[in-house]
């Protein structure tokens, strides 16, 4: 049964900080991995969206890595801002079983002005 | 682009009473999804639709939860009786066909948050 667990589970940074949010798969036959936002009382956005093959997307100040064979994932923020704070989830597709998509429970984000 | 519309946004009902959340994904998209997340946890899903057809329901309490989805556009999810531990954000989502179906994006609504006293 597939596992996603996101570490940690809050962060706390002062603005302008480079950061690296976490998140850990324990099956590796996965389809692809995505990285969203979700701001309070609103839905997610999508940020990235990384397939099996490959080992990284970018976009804007936003980088994320895949590790497959390792089961682990990082979204990494350079120089945070305060627009910033906000839940960040990652969640795997299956590549078996119907594609379920499984969510981690979130990393909590907090840029301090 | 209009975006994923839900409705209510919130919604407080007693144990035992029915509701009934509403969806409208974004026109065109052919795949709708419905997921619960509990506060302090990540969404689970409840049930997919291809159309109006269900792909996965694997994860819907059928005992007193139900979908459907009408004519393969508009959406609704009903929880009759609510239980205490169905208090929870309702997200639907929806994602096009185009091209590879499991490479496409979902898009989300800003959610019904259910609270059952």
């Amino acid at each position: 049964k597939q596992e996603v667990t996101q570490i940690p589970a809050a962060l706390s940074v002062p603005e302008g900080e480079n950061l690296v949010l976490n998140c850990s798969f324990t099956d590796s036959a996965i389809y692809n991995l995505q990285w969203f936002r979700q701001d309070p009382g609103k839905g997610l956005t999508s940020l990235l969206l990384i397939q099996s093959s490959q080992r990284e997307q970018t976009s804007g100040r936003l980088n994320a890595s895949l590790d497959k064979s390792s089961g682990r994932s990082t979204l990494y923020i350079a120089a945070s801002q305060p627009g910033d704070s906000a839940t960040y989830l990652c969640a795997v597709r299956h590549s078996t079983g119907g594609f379920k998509t499984i969510f981690g429970a979130g990393t909590r984000l907090f840029v301090k002005a | 682009e209009a975006g994923v519309a839900q409705s209510p946004r919130y919604k407080i009902i007693e144990k035992r009473q029915s509701v009934a959340f509403w969806c409208n994904p974004i026109s065109g998209h052919a795949t709708l999804y419905w997921y619960q997340q509990i506060l302090g946890q990540g969404p689970k899903l409840l049930i997919q639709f291809q159309n109006n057809g269900v792909v996965d329901d694997s994860q819907l309490p059928k005992d007193r939860f139900s979908a459907e989805r009408l004519k393969g556009v508009d959406s609704t999810l009903k929880i009759q009786p609510a239980k205490l531990e169905d208090s929870a954000v309702y997200l639907c989502a929806s994602s096009s066909n185009r091209g590879n179906f499991w490479d496409t994006e979902a898009f989300f609504g800003q959610g019904t948050r259910l609270t059952v006293v």
